[in-house]
């Protein structure tokens, strides 16, 4: 079983719709969660992080976390064709990059 | 500033080549990491530089050699590479080596003939 399992779409919606994109984890340990945004042959870009369970907002996302259930969602509302690209979820036991782990990421298009 | 750039934007080398990729950041990040990144997978962690000293090598083969001259700059050298190896290699650097933030460069897609 992968650390982190992220379904990988493809994901195509139309402008203006809301987009869900989850990741679900196995390891308990898990404690800071990212998001990241890569447009196609472009480095990932980090989008949010969440400490813990809890919801963070940053203008048209929202990121969830639940620990209990170890899921995590990005949420994006009002979307938009600039924001078609691929969403990585990331995660991280205690700090240290040797404990950064990806998930295959959702590449998400959203149609005009 | 939080960029990160890496250079070049493309390279096409020969097995028989050697060659760098070059990275720089000027955000007094004392962190610094290469990653692989192969097509429709997530990035994969090849080295970690903390104050620049070498302080992860995910077991990368020898005929990767990172570099870090000073805390702004990385290098990874290149020689005898496999045509398997040709993939995008992301430049990040973090405020430190315990800092979970990594700010990622553009890559240098790398295609090995």
């Amino acid at each position: 079983q992968k650390e982190v399992e992220q379904d990988p779409g493809p994901l195509s919606v139309p402008e203006g719709a809301i987009v869900s994109l989850n990741c679900t984890y196995s390891n308990s340990a898990f404690q800071y969660f990212m998001w990241y945004r890569q447009y196609s042959r472009k480095g990932p870009e980090l989008l949010m992080y969440t400490y813990s369970s809890g919801n963070k907002e940053d203008g048209r996302f929202t990121a969830q976390v639940d620990k209990s259930s170890k899921y995590i969602s990005l949420f994006i509302r009002d979307s938009q064709p600039s924001d078609s690209a691929t969403y990585l979820c990331a995660m991280i036991g205690q700090t240290g990059a040797n404990n950064l782990f990806f998930g295959t990421g959702t590449r998400l298009t959203v149609i005009p | 500033d939080t960029e990160v750039t890496q250079t070049p934007k493309h390279l096409v080398m020969g097995m028989t080549n050697k060659k760098s990729l070059k990275c720089e950041q000027h955000m007094g990040h004392r962190a610094m990491y290469w990653y692989k990144q192969k097509a429709k997978k997530p990035p994969e962690l090849m080295f970690v530089y903390s104050y620049e000293k070498l302080s992860i090598n995910e077991s990368v083969p020898s005929r990767f050699s990172p570099e870090c001259p000073n805390s702004s700059l990385l290098n990874l050298h290149l020689h005898a590479l496999q045509p398997e190896d040709s993939a995008l290699y992301l430049c990040a650097s973090s405020q430190g080596p315990l800092s979970y933030e990594q700010y990622f460069g553009p890559g240098t897609r790398l295609t090995v003939t």
